[in-house]
């Protein structure tokens, strides 16, 4: 099993500004993987994030809104770009090696 | 079409009754099913996974039939701890998860 935090837990944030969120994973994985969730609805794949080379995204994100970075086997980070309202969500970082995920607690953001 | 259709609900049950979640999937090479729980302001956790024999698990079964690309779960003698939101889950590649909406459940005493 992985266990995964996420920082910050929440936040509020003004529109225009970006939001940097961060995900560590208590043991080495070669993929880690950004969902969206918003009120109401299933995750969302953002994108996947390898060790060592660009994120693959899904259809409807892109890097210039959602930019990832992946240092090393148990980190990574996503950034909310020039948020609007329609970006609050929750984002949760998730991890696996095999058939299962492990999820982060989720990042409750909040774009007034 | 969505990639993973579930009645959103909700159900309402009584302590002790049998219930029982279906969900469809569209992409006939999926290659894995799963269902996860999620707790309010929670994040999603492995219930179980689903496999093509079926699968019992306590109180929990899953059923998977490819032919009508449909995936079961069933809770015996429901408690009021089984009260969450239960998304059926299925993989049709490396990466590609595909969640449901979810299927809220409460349990009521």
């Amino acid at each position: 099993s992985a266990v995964i935090s996420q920082k910050p837990s929440r936040d509020i944030c003004q529109r225009g500004t970006s939001l940097t969120i961060q995900c560590q994973v208590d043991s080495q994985v070669t993929m880690m993987f950004w969902y969206r969730q918003q009120p109401g609805q299933s995750l969302t794949l953002i994108a996947t994030a390898n060790q060592g080379s660009e994120a693959t995204y899904e259809s409807g994100f892109v890097i210039d809104k959602f930019p990832i970075s992946r240092p090393n086997l148990t980190f990574s980070t996503l950034t909310v770009s020039n948020m609007s309202p329609e970006d609050s969500s929750i984002y949760l970082c998730s991890a696996g090696e095999g058939p299962e995920q492990y999820f982060g607690p989720g990042t409750r953001l909040t774009v007034t | 079409r969505k990639e993973v259709e579930q009645d959103p609900g909700p159900f309402n049950v009584p302590e002790g009754a049998t219930v029982a979640f279906n969900c469809t999937y569209s992409n006939s090479a999926s290659q894995s099913f799963f269902w996860y729980r999620q707790d309010c302001r929670k994040e999603p956790k492995l219930l179980m996974s689903v496999y093509s024999s079926g699968n019992e698990d306590g109180r929990f079964t899953a059923q998977l039939n490819r032919a009508s690309q449909y995936i079961s779960l069933l809770i015996r003698d429901s408690k009021l701890s089984d009260s969450a939101t239960y998304l059926c889950v299925v993989r049709a590649g490396a990466n590609n998860l595909f969640f449901g909406t979810g299927t809220r459940l409460t349990v009521i005493p």
